[in-house]
């Protein structure tokens, strides 16, 4: 079964817009990590946030988590053509990972 | 420095066979998870497997079966197939020990269709 849900479910905007997507999840994590995946392809580790932080950032990626409400953001700046794909959270640890639904980001030139 | 390697990449079966994907874990890996992604889902956990042994499964029924051998390599086994087996397998590998903030490598993926 999912974790939980990604919001939302797909998205579509302008190259040069920021891009954010949600995601909430049911129990208790130790972290969080969000993988983005070309169009029926594998799976691209992109972040990984522990549940005592609150904010972290790669390049043009920041995430954001409320443990509080179970939600994690993903937030991609000046997004580009190239940035088209799904994007995932997980939660779990070792490989046994718990995947969201996932959110379809479109950008267009 | 190789990383997560699948086969093969796509395949077509007929409901009751049965198959076999194949894959090996990214070098230094020794642990190996596999993954059913159906059309417009999340990956959903299936086993995981560390020194030749199933360590963890998911709601998977038994006609989905794994090995993992003395290299570290691993093959699902899915036998009398159904049309809702159809869909992305997925092999993931790391390294056991490293539970807190283990980055997972995934593989490509093996997709299978079902007729």
């Amino acid at each position: 079964s999912q974790q939980g849900e990604e919001d939302p479910q797909a998205l579509s905007i302008q190259e040069g817009e920021n891009a954010t997507m949600n995601c909430s999840y049911k129990t208790s994590i130790n972290n969080l990590q969000w993988y983005r995946q070309n169009s029926g392809r594998g799976l691209v580790h992109l972040i990984l946030i522990r549940s005592n932080e609150r904010e972290k950032h790669s390049g043009r990626l920041r995430v954001t988590l409320d443990t509080s409400k179970k939600s994690s953001s993903l937030l991609i700046t000046a997004s580009r053509a190239a940035d088209t794909a799904s994007y995932f959270c997980a939660t779990g640890g070792g490989n046994k990972l718990t995947f969201g639904t996932g959110t379809q980001l479109k950008v267009e030139l | 420095d190789a990383g997560v390697t699948q086969s093969p990449t796509h395949l077509i079966k007929t409901r009751g066979q049965q198959v076999t994907l194949r894959c090996s874990p990214k070098s230094g890996h020794d642990t190996v998870s596999w993954y059913q992604q159906a059309l417009g889902q999340g990956p959903q956990f299936i086993f995981q497997y560390y020194e030749e042994e199933e360590r963890q499964r998911g709601n998977f029924p038994d006609r989905f079966s794994g090995h993992q051998f003395p290299n570290y390599s691993s093959e699902l086994n899915v036998n009398a197939l159904l049309l809702g087996d159809s869909a992305l397998y997925l092999c993931a590998s790391s390294l056991a020990g490293r539970v807190s903030g283990n980055t997972i490598y995934f593989g490509e993926g093996s997709w299978l269709t079902v007729v």
